[in-house]
């Protein structure tokens, strides 16, 4: 079945670094993909997305990189700061509505 | 409101029980969602709603879960006779159309716990 998967649960970077968080989806027909954030006790929030037409998308310290060659999506955050700490979330979104979510990733930002 | 509200924030039940969760979407959106993330995982399509057309259902688990959503604002999550694996944080969210792949904006979830 479908499915949208991460490589890695969990990512312990220095603060100041760059974080990469990777996710391998199985749907090749899925034409849009999307990077939520979940703080601790809250619902998971928009970062960015792409669609399948594009290979790169930048946002304010964030870059989204889709290669469909190997169904590969990765979320990059530079200059990771103790805010981003959270558990990321890609998804996917296969034309309809129903949005297709991952296990998840916890990134830990150390001080 | 300015966010998707949902209540209670947490409810501790005991198996059997019926329970009750609400959400209350942004003003304007038309597209209502409750998913359900279990501990550590990923979140679970439940259902959805868009404006006055009949509701997909299709990520219901059992006939136990059901949900409506009132003049199109307001839903409500109702799960019959409880069991523990109900136990989850079940989340609303909603969008402003049925586009193709609308952005979704979450609530913070109704932490249940079946005892």
């Amino acid at each position: 079945g479908e499915s949208v998967g991460l490589h890695l649960p969990t990512l312990s970077v220095q603060e100041g670094d760059n974080s990469i968080i990777n996710c391998a989806y199985s749907n090749s027909a899925s034409d849009y993909f999307i990077w939520y954030k979940q703080e601790s006790g809250k619902g998971p929030q928009f970062i960015i997305d792409i669609r399948s037409n594009m290979d790169k998308r930048q946002g304010q310290r964030v870059t989204v990189l889709l290669n469909k060659t190997v169904k590969h999506l990765s979320l990059q955050i530079a200059a990771t700061q103790p805010g981003d700490s959270a558990v990321y979330f890609c998804a996917e979104g296969t034309g309809g509505f129903k949005t297709i979510f991952g296990a998840g990733t916890r990134l830990f930002v150390k001080a | 409101g300015a966010g998707v509200s949902q209540s209670p924030s947490n409810k501790v039940t005991e198996k059997g029980k019926d329970v009750e969760l609400r959400c209350d979407p942004i003003s304007g959106h038309t597209a209502l969602y409750w998913y359900r993330q279990s501990l550590g995982q990923g979140l679970e399509f439940l259902i959805y709603f868009q404006g006055n057309s009949a509701p997909d259902k299709s990520g219901l688990p059992s006939d136990r879960f059901s949900a409506e959503r009132t003049g199109g604002s307001v839903s409500t999550l109702t799960i019959q006779r409880t069991q523990q694996e109900d136990s989850a944080v079940y989340l609303c969210a909603s969008s402003l159309a049925r586009a193709v792949n609308e952005k979704l904006f979450f609530g913070s979830g109704t932490q249940l716990s079946v005892l």
